[in-house]
C-alpha cells in the first residue's frame, strides 16, 4: 500500500524559507506513470495546488506562487521536497503531499501544519 | 488561469436525500474534472475522476457528470458518514485548480 509522509518544521519565521519533505513508501517515486505534488490548505479555507514534479526533475508550479517555490526530487531516498521562500502569515497552512496519476491526486499524505510566526 | 466556481458553498439535507453540487470552469476543460471528499482533520479523498469515473472502493451512491465547462456531483441518498466538504479540481496542462468547496451537513 502506497504511503506518503510529510516532514519538516512546524514553525517558520516571517521572511524565512519553509522547507518540507515527502517520503514515499510502498512504491517507487521513479515510476514513469506518476507525478508528485504539493497542495496546501490554510486553516478553515480551501485547497490550493502549489506544484508538481516528475521523477526526472521536470516541475510545474502554480503561477501565483511560482516566484517563491522550488520543488525537487531525490530518487535515491524516494523523497521529494518543497521550498517556499519569503514566507508571511498568509502561508500558514496544512501542507499535503500527493501522488498525481494522469490528472488526479489519488494518494495523499496526512498533512502537516506549518505556522508562520515570529 | 482556469477558475473553478463551485456551488453551493454549503448545504443542509436530510438522510436519504439526493444532494447535488455543481462546478463551472472558466473555459473548456473537456472531462478533466475530479471530485474529492474531505472530512475534518483528514486529507482529501478522491471520489470521482475524469468527471464520471468512480474511484475504486467508493460507494455507488456517489456519481459525477458533465463535460466542457459544467459539471455535477451527486450523492443519490445522503448518509450520515457523507458529512464532509467536497471539492472539485480541474487539470489543464499539468496545472491544477480547486473549487472553493461545498460543506455538506445533515438537517
Amino acid at each position: 500500500q502506497l504511503q506518503l509522509q510529510e516532514s519538516g518544521p512546524g514553525l517558520v519565521k516571517p521572511s524565512e524559507t519553509l522547507s518540507l519533505t515527502c517520503t514515499v513508501s510502498g512504491g517507487s517515486i521513479s515510476s514513469s506513470s506518476y507525478y508528485w505534488g504539493w497542495i496546501r490548505q490554510p486553516p478553515g479555507k480551501g485547497l490550493e495546488w502549489i506544484g508538481s514534479i516528475y521523477y526526472s526533475g521536470s516541475t510545474y508550479y502554480n503561477p501565483s506562487l511560482k516566484s517563491r517555490v522550488t520543488i525537487s526530487v531525490d530518487t535515491s531516498k524516494n523523497q521529494f521536497s518543497l521550498k517556499l521562500s519569503s514566507v508571511t502569515a498568509a502561508d500558514t497552512a496544512v501542507y499535503y503531499c500527493a501522488r498525481l496519476v494522469v490528472n488526479h491526486n489519488d494518494y495523499w499524505g496526512q498533512g502537516t501544519l506549518v505556522t508562520v510566526s515570529s | 488561469d482556469i477558475q473553478m466556481t463551485q456551488s453551493p458553498s454549503s448545504l443542509s439535507a436530510s438522510v436519504g436525500d439526493r444532494v447535488t453540487i455543481t462546478c463551472q470552469a472558466s473555459q473548456d476543460i473537456s472531462n478533466y474534472l475530479n471530485w474529492y471528499q474531505q472530512k475534518p482533520g483528514k486529507a482529501p479523498k478522491l471520489l470521482i475522476y475524469d468527471a464520471s469515473n468512480l474511484e475504486t472502493g467508493v460507494p455507488s451512491r456517489f456519481s459525477g457528470s458533465g463535460s466542457g465547462t459544467d459539471f455535477t456531483f451527486t450523492i443519490s441518498s445522503l448518509q450520515p458518514e457523507d458529512i464532509a466538504t467536497y471539492y472539485c479540481q480541474q487539470y489543464d496542462n499539468l496545472l491544477q485548480t480547486f473549487g472553493g468547496g461545498t460543506k455538506v451537513e445533515i438537517k
